[in-house]
């Protein structure tokens, strides 16, 4: 049980390039979430997916896009890089193990545009 | 609109009780909850408490609830080298989506 995988851990990129970060999940859950984590700034949400087949904007969608593959896989997408994208990624899945909707976290993609 | 505060930094020597303060706006929370985040990994849980709660203890671990003034704390007792590590707290409010907000993070050191 893996839990929640990223792909790739590290990358850098040059403006304008393309990019999509991978995510899988392996305990069914439902719900799949990707934030950026900048210094000063906590975790901001992106988008998320509360269930397979839809997704929603978060607090900083603007030059992302995301695909819900099926259940265990939600990617990422930067169409054109820029520097304001530098950041660390995180994916997280939540479903209701215990009754609630704890997150659980990925281990990060820390991206560099240049 | 929701909002979730925590303190930036706490500094605090090994053996001696940590306390990290948080609080928060959306009084329709159910749950809240509590992640470590040490140095390049993801978040963890640490624990969560459900709002009909004033108290939870896990080991060394406490987490208090006081629902009235929206404010949320953990306090880790002994404090080790190991509890090094950024904490957010995080609540489910109104969110749709099963969607969470969380705090900036409290950075907390631990020092011999």
């Amino acid at each position: 049980n893996a839990g929640v995988t990223q792909t790739p851990k590290f990358q850098v990129l040059k403006t304008g390039q393309s990019m999509t970060l991978q995510c899988a999940q392996d305990m069914n859950h439902n719900s799949m979430y990707w934030y950026r984590q900048d210094p000063g700034m906590g975790l901001r949400l992106i988008y998320y997916s509360a269930s397979e087949g839809t997704t929603d904007k978060g607090e900083v969608p603007n030059g992302y896009n995301v695909s819900r593959l099926n259940k265990r896989e939600f990617s990422l997408r930067l169409e054109s890089a820029a520097p304001s994208q530098t950041s660390v990624y995180f994916c997280a899945s939540s479903g209701r193990d215990r009754g609630n909707h704890e997150q659980y976290f990925g281990p990060g993609t820390r991206l560099t545009v240049t | 609109g929701e909002d979730v505060e925590q303190s930036l930094f706490l500094s605090v020597r090994e053996g001696d009780s940590s306390v990290i303060n948080c609080t928060y706006t959306d009084s329709s929370s159910t749950y809240l909850y509590w992640y470590k985040q040490e140095p390049g990994a993801g978040l963890q849980l640490l624990t969560y408490i459900f709002s009909n709660m004033d108290m939870k203890q896990d080991q060394r671990l406490t987490v208090l609830l006081n629902k009235k003034d929206k404010h949320l704390s953990l306090r880790i007792a002994d404090t080790q080298t190991g509890d090094s590590a950024i904490y957010f707290c995080a609540e489910n409010g109104k969110a749709a989506g099963n969607k969470l907000t969380f705090g900036g993070g409290t950075r907390v050191l631990v020092k011999p």
